[in-house]
């Protein structure tokens, strides 16, 4: 199993553009979220989902768009990326919203 | 709202020293309870982890007992390591949603 995968690894923007950060995971997990990591501020969750076809918000929504047509894949939309969006965006999965969650990698998004 | 307060770092320690992290929290039912390890450049792993009052996660010689009384969820080792170098997380969950600590980062020196 590859787990939880997010690509790209790293990314540059400018002001304005838009993008989507992938994240896949091969475990069948219904649950699915994305976290911002800023320093000193731990990781904030921005949206989750429960299974395909339902999304929420989480903590810091604001900018940002989720979908989840299936159950393996939820991508992260920035609609028009902004300097406050400079983070490290995870993506994680768990069999429910109380179980443990397994982490992807991480995407670096710098925004000039 | 439920949120989580862990100690603030960075910790220095030298090898085989004990390690302390505390971890409170603020909840409205009964969470389970976490600690993740992030080590560079990596995403977060579950370290060890604890269900319901009185539960005690182990895991890599690193404890902690979920204390509902004092609504606390200390990170414990007894000897510490140059490979346990990493940024420690405490977190709960409660419905759909976990809420992190802010993270301690954690120098093991030899």
């Amino acid at each position: 199993n590859a787990g939880v995968t997010q690509t790209p690894k790293f990314q540059v923007l400018k002001t304005g553009q838009s993008m989507t950060l992938q994240c896949a995971q091969d475990m069948n997990h219904e649950y699915m979220s994305w976290y911002r990591q800023d320093p000193g501020m731990g990781l904030r969750l921005i949206h989750y989902s429960v299974g395909a076809g339902i999304t929420d918000q989480g903590e810091v929504p604001n900018g940002y768009n989720v979908s989840r047509s299936t159950t393996e894949d939820f991508p992260l939309r920035l609609l028009s990326a902004a300097p406050s969006q400079t983070s490290v965006y995870f993506c994680a999965s768990s069999p429910s919203g109380r179980n443990e969650q397994f982490f992807g990698p991480g995407t670096r998004l710098t925004v000039l | 709202g439920d949120s989580v307060t862990q100690m603030e770092g960075p910790v220095t320690l030298s090898e085989e020293a004990c390690l302390t992290i505390n971890c409170t929290y603020t909840a409205t039912g009964y969470p389970s309870l976490f600690w993740y390890v992030q080590y560079p450049g990596e995403g977060l792993q579950l370290l060890l982890k604890a269900t319901k009052a009185d539960d005690k996660g182990s895991n890599k010689g690193f404890e902690a007992t979920y204390r509902k009384e004092t609504t606390s969820f200390h990170l414990e080792k007894g000897s510490v390591q140059v490979s346990d170098s990493a940024v420690y997380f405490c977190a709960l969950t409660f419905g759909n949603q976990f809420y992190f600590g802010t993270g301690t980062s954690l120098t093991v020196i030899p």
